[in-house]
């Protein structure tokens, strides 16, 4: 199957700094590349799509400013947590698609947010 | 809108036995994909089987099958042969796959399967 990376693959920083997430599709050109959340012991929730070269849709009650996502290009997509607070710990999950292939999303490896 | 039940928190299942875990939908769509990932404590998201609404057949691979009744809109994954290494947690998911529909994949809350020696 297609490989995505994400880097890092955990992260600690202090409330108030912003902390970047870079999802890569290291095999395919991902046209579509989504963001997921998880809390501990809980679903993955969405929280944006993002097509390359458009502005992200971001899913209601999640914050665009505060969640910036970028795909500038067909193999990396980038989330920005601005000002993170304790409640922002989470495991961030990205994944990516590509045109005419529906049957699968191509999942990274997920980074550990904490934020102290 | 679309959404996903798993009813199992944690199952216990002993080695080489098989298991199944139950999944329910509910959505509108006509055509939509179910899904099944396994996500060990690494939390790395590993796909296991697809099975697509228009398709007849029951989806297998490998020890992994999936009990598909359209009717009462149930997805049930069946692992045979359990191993030790299948002890993580499994999420069932779908998601519309016509072109122009919702290609997000919406989770159920999951089942932490444990396998015992």
């Amino acid at each position: 199957g297609a490989v995505v990376s994400q880097h890092p693959s955990w992260v600690i920083c202090k409330s108030g700094t912003s902390v970047k997430i870079e999802c890569r599709s290291l095999d395919f050109q991902a046209t579509t590349m989504f963001w997921y959340r998880q809390f501990p012991k809980q679903s993955l929730m969405l929280m944006a799509t993002s097509n390359e070269g458009s502005k992200a849709t971001y899913e209601q009650g999640v914050e665009k400013d505060k969640f910036l996502i970028n795909h500038a290009s067909l193999t990396l997509s980038t989330l920005t947590v601005t000002s993170a607070h304790p409640e922002d710990s989470s495991f961030y999950i990205c994944s990516g698609t590509y045109s005419g292939y529906y049957n699968e999303q191509f999942f990274g490896p997920g980074t550990r947010l904490t934020v102290l | 809108a679309q959404k996903i039940t798993q009813t199992q928190p944690g199952m216990f299942v002993q080695e080489k036995e098989a298991v199944t875990l139950d999944c329910t939908y509910d959505t509108s769509d006509q055509s939509y994909g179910l899904f099944w990932y396994k996500q060990p404590s690494s939390g790395e998201m590993i796909f296991l089987i697809y099975q697509g609404s228009y398709d007849e057949q029951n989806a297998t691979e490998g020890r992994y099958s999936l009990n598909f009744q359209k009717a009462r809109k149930s997805a049930n994954l069946v692992i045979s042969a359990s191993q030790l290494g299948d002890s993580a947690m499994y999420f069932c998911a779908m998601r519309d796959i016509m072109d122009t529909g919702r290609r997000a994949l919406t989770f159920g809350s999951g089942t932490r399967l444990q396998v015992q020696p």
